[in-house]
């Protein structure tokens, strides 16, 4: 099957904290794309980041840093000195041909963060 | 380069009636997918479109539908609503496939 966890629903921290959030997939495919999408309360998905499954080298991209391990099916995302704008909905997605297609997205159940000042 | 936009942004329909929303993808890229957004069920695939065919559905019913036109733009179009179909309906494109797909604003759909 394929599937995604994000065990973690909610998060509070305090700013300036670092934070990561947990993301496990699984999936038959050995192809496979992973991705990062925040949605602020705008509701708009806002596209972080995405990775293929041939590439493990962690990503830092300002204050946010990815670490992908494919031995523990994990894509886990870093905020590092984290701010009130990054209070939103961070969602972990997972594609692949065997999850129906490249293009066929599918999401955990998102980990809700809030930071507060 | 404008961003995906999606119309209407909000709607209220009552149990019954039909709806159609669009989808202005990112210019230059052909495909777009929909997905439906809802606390119960959380973000869930609906269908993609690819140079006017339908590449991709999700597990919804018949009543779900859509189309693609020329242009790339989308509309899905959901018949006899139900209250259970109220949701955020966010649109995406992309280039192609395995390219990033990126989110329109979405269209809240409330129906009574």
């Amino acid at each position: 099957a394929q599937k995604v966890t994000q065990a973690q629903t909610e998060i509070s921290v305090v700013e300036k904290e670092d934070v990561t959030l947990d993301c496990v997939y699984e999936t038959r495919d050995t192809t496979y794309y992973l991705f990062w999408y925040k949605q602020p309360p705008s509701g708009e998905l806002v596209f972080l980041i995405r990775r293929n499954s041939f590439d493990e080298q962690n990503e830092i991209s300002g204050r946010y840093s990815w670490n992908f391990q494919k031995s523990t099916s994990s894509f886990n995302f870093t905020i590092t000195a984290s701010q009130v704008v990054d209070s939103a909905v961070y969602f972990c997605a997972l594609s692949g041909m065997f999850s129906g297609g490249y293009n066929k997205l599918i999401f955990g159940a998102g980990t809700r963060l809030a930071v507060h000042p | 380069k404008a961003g995906v936009t999606q119309t209407p942004r909000y709607l209220i329909k009552t149990r019954g009636q039909q709806v159609t929303l669009s989808c202005s993808p990112i210019s230059g890229h052909r495909s777009v997918s929909w997905y439906q957004q809802t606390p119960g069920q959380g973000l869930q695939f609906l269908f993609e479109y690819f140079s006017e065919t339908q590449r991709n559905k999700g597990n919804f019913p018949g009543r779900f539908s859509g189309r693609q036109f020329s242009n790339s733009r989308s509309e899905m179009n959901v018949s006899t609503l139900e209250l259970g179909d109220s949701a955020l309906y966010l649109c995406a494109s992309s280039l192609a496939t395995e390219n990033e797909q990126f989110f329109g604003p979405g269209t809240r759909l409330t129906v009574l």
